[in-house]
């Protein structure tokens, strides 16, 4: 069974800070891994999806890494702001399983403080 | 991107009772996905919800505890039943768009006195 860790669980930076969020699976037979955003209390915002064929994605001030042999991402955030505040969740499509069931890490709870 | 409207937003409900959680998706899709995420922990799957076919159940759930339907191609609705507190958690309903990606709607958050 796919094991999905986060590291940090939290983080607290100041403003203007670049981060690194760090993900770790224990099955490198994935289909794709995509990072989420989770405001207190809201739904999922999907951030990045990268494909298992892929070594990042970009979007913005986030750039998203992947590196299967090793069973890590990574999610960059550049030039942090407040609105950043949120939890981050990375999540996989194990290959061996149905696209949809999604195995998730517990998150990285940031905090960008002004 | 999918727009996934869930209903309702949240709700404190009694110990015995039931509720019924809505998905409303703006586009048709094929398969829906209903996860939970209790406290603290991270999003785990309760089951898919294929249109016209009973819905398929990860291990540790059951259709009894857990009814869903799936009437068309743009709404589910998932029942949590007979609700004791541990049943309190963040429950969402999902879809897969465009380029393999999943979109979640906005979540019940459910609490259980």
């Amino acid at each position: 069974k796919q094991e999905v860790t986060q590291i940090p669980a939290a983080l607290s930076v100041p403003e203007g800070e670049n981060l690194v969020l760090n993900c770790s699976f224990t099955d490198s037979a994935i289909y794709n891994l995509q990072w989420f955003r989770q405001d207190p209390g809201k739904g999922l915002t999907s951030l990045l999806l990268i494909q298992s064929s892929q070594r990042e994605q970009t979007s913005g001030r986030l750039n998203a890494s992947l590196d299967k042999s090793s069973g890590r991402s990574t999610l960059y955030i550049a030039a942090s702001q407040p609105g950043d505040s949120a939890t981050y969740l990375c999540a996989l499509h194990d290959r061996g399983s149905t696209l949809g069931r999604l195995y998730f890490g517990r998150g990285t709870q940031l905090t960008v403080w002004p | 991107s999918a727009v996934i409207s869930q209903k309702p937003s949240r709700d404190i409900c009694q110990r015995g009772t039931s509720l019924t959680i809505q998905c409303q998706v703006d586009s048709q899709v094929t398969m829906m996905f209903w996860y939970r995420q209790q406290p603290g922990q991270s999003l785990t799957l309760i089951a898919t919800a294929n249109q016209g076919s009973e819905a398929t159940y990860e291990s540790g759930f059951v259709i009894d505890k857990f009814p869903i339907s799936r009437p068309n191609l743009t709404f589910s609705t998932l029942t949590v039943s007979n609700m004791s507190p541990e049943d309190s958690s963040i429950y969402l309903c999902s879809v897969r768009g465009v380029g393999e990606k999943l979109f979640f709607g906005s979540g019940t958050q459910l609490s259980v006195l």
